[in-house]
């Protein structure tokens, strides 16, 4: 049974701070890991998604590493702001073809200092 | 981006009444869609994973008869919270991707786009 957790759970830094937000997992065998933002009482909003045959993607400050071998991803935030503020979410894409499964992380819940 | 629409975003209803909330997928069609429930403050919970078509597949712990999932269209699955309770109340999520490689028309890259949940409350 695949097991992802996310480290750590609670994060505050002051403003302008570059930071790195930890995703492992338990089982290597997946087809995607997407990176996600929840801001409080709303729905997901989907910030990257790595392939299993790649190795990062980058969307503006925000920069994701995949080590599909070793079960682990990373979420760099470049230059933190204010609006950074919010719980995020790693979730991986596995399973059988034709019951795959999505299993998400525990969550970093991010607090940038103004 | 891809569009999921989720409804209602929010209801409230008495106890033992049944509730339905429905995901569409508006300008794609899903092959695949999640459901999920969020508690404060807790990370989402699969609940369960249905197919076009086919009978939707619990997660351990979910009452199939209790959450009834309908998936009868590519662009739309339905989750029926049957007979209420209070402790039912929470946030609902759905998902819905193009998974098993019929793109119809997008790119099958396995990602996943969500409504923007449903929060019951059961009084």
């Amino acid at each position: 049974k695949q097991e992802v957790t996310q480290i750590p759970a609670a994060l505050s830094v002051p403003e302008g701070e570059n930071l790195v937000l930890n995703c492992s997992f338990t089982d290597s065998a997946i087809y995607n890991l997407q990176w996600f933002r929840q801001d409080p009482g709303k729905g997901l909003t989907s910030l990257l998604l790595i392939q299993s045959s790649q190795r990062e993607q980058t969307s503006g400050r925000l920069n994701a590493s995949l080590d599909k071998s070793s079960g682990r991803s990373t979420l760099y935030i470049a230059a933190s702001q204010p609006g950074d503020s919010a719980t995020y979410l790693c979730a991986v894409l596995g399973g059988d073809w034709g019951n795959e499964k999505l299993t998400f992380g525990t969550g970093t819940r991010l607090t940038i200092i103004p | 981006g891809a569009v999921v629409s989720q409804h209602p975003s929010w209801v409230i209803c008495k106890s033992g009444t049944s509730v339905k909330i429905e995901c569409r997928s508006l300008d794609f069609q899903a092959t695949t869609m999640f459901w999920y429930r969020q508690f404060p403050k807790q990370s989402l919970m699969l609940m369960a994973t249905s197919n076009e078509g086919s009978k939707a597949t619990y997660e351990q712990g979910v009452e199939k008869d209790k959450f009834l999932i309908n998936h009868a269209s590519l662009t739309l699955s339905t989750l029926t919270v049957t007979s209420a309770h209070p402790e039912d109340s929470s946030f609902y999520i759905c998902s819905a991707t193009i998974v098993r490689g019929k793109a119809y028309g997008r790119s099958n890259t396995g990602e996943l786009f969500f409504g923007e949940g449903s929060r019951l409350t059961v009084l």
